[in-house]
């Protein structure tokens, strides 16, 4: 079953704005990741954020989450060219099976 | 990348013959993960590892067997493909549960049934 759902599904913008890309998720969490995957490549991990945090930083990257909502959000400012990629959160079972439970993606396109 | 190799990187192969996928780390790290990735579903956990001959299932396990003799190998079996089976394939590794840290993916495994 998926458990984070990505909105929107694709999402195209120009260089230089920012990108938001939401998540929303079922049952309780430990954590939420985000990754990033470039055609053809691997899943990168981005960023990880406990279930007791609300927000976070990393270089261009801002999350946010909201437990009593189940979402999340994943904010890239300043878009380049090369953050086009599909963005994929992930969650754990909070304690059943290990494994992290992804979500479809968002598809980001940057246009320059 | 986090050192994970993914053996073979493409492989088509007939339907009812047996594949081993290999995914072999140099990290030294407890948790090994076998996903498949195919459009519309996102990335389904297909079996993890938690230490040598320690595994368990994931969400899409039917069809599959995997196996762990050392820490830095784990092998993902189909024992008699089927069409349903072509996918992508992805290891991944992380150095403790996946609810306290991050996860390293391999650069998949294209694999084709015809």
């Amino acid at each position: 079953s998926q458990q984070g759902e990505e909105d929107p599904q694709a999402l195209s913008i120009q260089e230089g704005e920012n990108a938001t890309m939401n998540c929303s998720y079922k049952t309780s969490i430990n954590n939420l990741q985000w990754y990033r995957q470039n055609s053809g490549r691997g899943l990168v991990h981005l960023i990880l954020i406990r279930s007791n945090e609300r927000e976070k930083h990393s270089g261009r990257l801002r999350v946010t989450l909201d437990t009593s909502k189940k979402s999340s959000s994943l904010l890239i400012t300043a878009s380049r060219a090369a953050d086009t990629a599909s963005y994929f959160c992930a969650t754990d079972e909070g304690g059943g099976a290990d494994g992290l439970t992804f979500g479809k993606g968002t598809h980001l396109i940057i246009q320059p | 990348d986090a050192g994970i190799t993914q053996s073979p990187r493409h492989k088509v192969t007939e339907t009812g013959t047996p594949v081993t996928l290999r995914c072999h780390q140099t990290e030294n790290h407890r948790y090994m993960y076998w996903y498949r990735q195919d459009p519309g579903h996102g990335l389904r956990l297909i079996h993890y590892s938690y230490g040598v001959k320690d595994t368990d299932k994931g969400e899409v396990s039917d069809g599959y067997s995997v196996s762990r003799s050392k820490t830095e190998d784990f092998l993902l079996t189909l024992e008699s493909a089927t069409s349903s089976q072509t996918s992508v394939y992805f290891c991944a590794i992380s150095e403790s549960r996946v609810s306290n840290t991050e996860a390293f993916f391999g650069q998949g495994t294209r694999l084709t049934v015809v």
